[in-house]
């Protein structure tokens, strides 16, 4: 079965640091990126980077580049989402999520798709 | 803001036929795909590609797409069916994903 774990919930004062983890199994974990996402108490989905495991190259959101460090470690298949100073506004669900693309022979990218997800990683930021 | 744009809130009487549709310029040349969430879970991915389904997902749920607006229909919802529902397509640059600001489906 393919499965991302991932660690369990946090909680934080402003300015520390914190590096939550995603481990995958079942598959080959450096033949498909994992993406970040953040849902905000109530709120909407959003996009915050990817990772490919194979090499680390990293893709960042703008509106999460600079605020966070996605980084991966091959050797025991897990990726993580870490911040240097947290601020009350980061409080948040995060998920990590498998992610799959499709290119056209011409190397155009057709669409993508995030199967499976984490179970998520709820972070409180609070004083 | 995002650059793909729902319907806050839809509702659908119990058997009846719904569509959740999500509009931005990327669809004009990009597949999205689609993710139910129920309170308390994370999502899980209905639809991807022009009309794929993944296995478990029932084939009351199917995907379309025309011009800026790619659409999720539930032909015959159900009541486990109400839940938010999220599109996913890449942003305006082309290096990066976005997701829609999703549809909370009532069903009645």
């Amino acid at each position: 079965e393919v499965q991302l774990v991932q660690s369990g919930a946090e909680v934080k004062k402003p300015g520390e640091s914190l590096r939550i983890s995603c481990k995958g199994s079942g598959y080959s974990f450096t033949s498909y990126w994992i993406s970040w996402v953040r849902q905000m108490p109530g709120k909407g989905l959003e996009w915050m980077g990817r990772i490919d495991p194979s090499d680390s190259y990293t893709n960042y959101s703008p509106s999460f580049q600079g605020h966070v460090t996605i980084s991966a470690d091959k050797s025991i298949s897990t990726a993580y989402l870490q911040w240097s100073s947290l601020k009350a506004s980061d409080t948040a669900m995060y998920y990590c999520a498998r992610a799959q693309y499709y290119y056209d022979s011409s190397g155009y990218l057709l669409t993508n798709w995030f199967d499976p997800w984490g179970q998520g990683t709820l972070v409180t930021v609070s004083s | 803001s995002s650059e793909l744009t729902q319907d806050p809130a839809v509702s659908v009487a119990l058997g009846q036929t719904v569509r959740i549709t999500c509009q931005g310029d990327s669809l004009r040349s990009y597949y999205a795909s689609w993710y139910q969430q129920k309170p308390g879970q994370a999502p899980v991915l209905v639809i991807y590609g022009k009309n794929n389904r993944p296995s478990g997902i029932p084939d009351r749920f199917s995907g379309s797409s025309s011009g800026n607006t790619a659409s999720l229909t539930i032909t015959g919802a159900q009541a486990e069916d109400e839940a938010d529902y999220y599109c996913n397509s890449r942003d305006s640059s082309g290096n990066h994903l976005s997701f829609g600001g999703g549809t909370k489906l009532t069903v009645l």
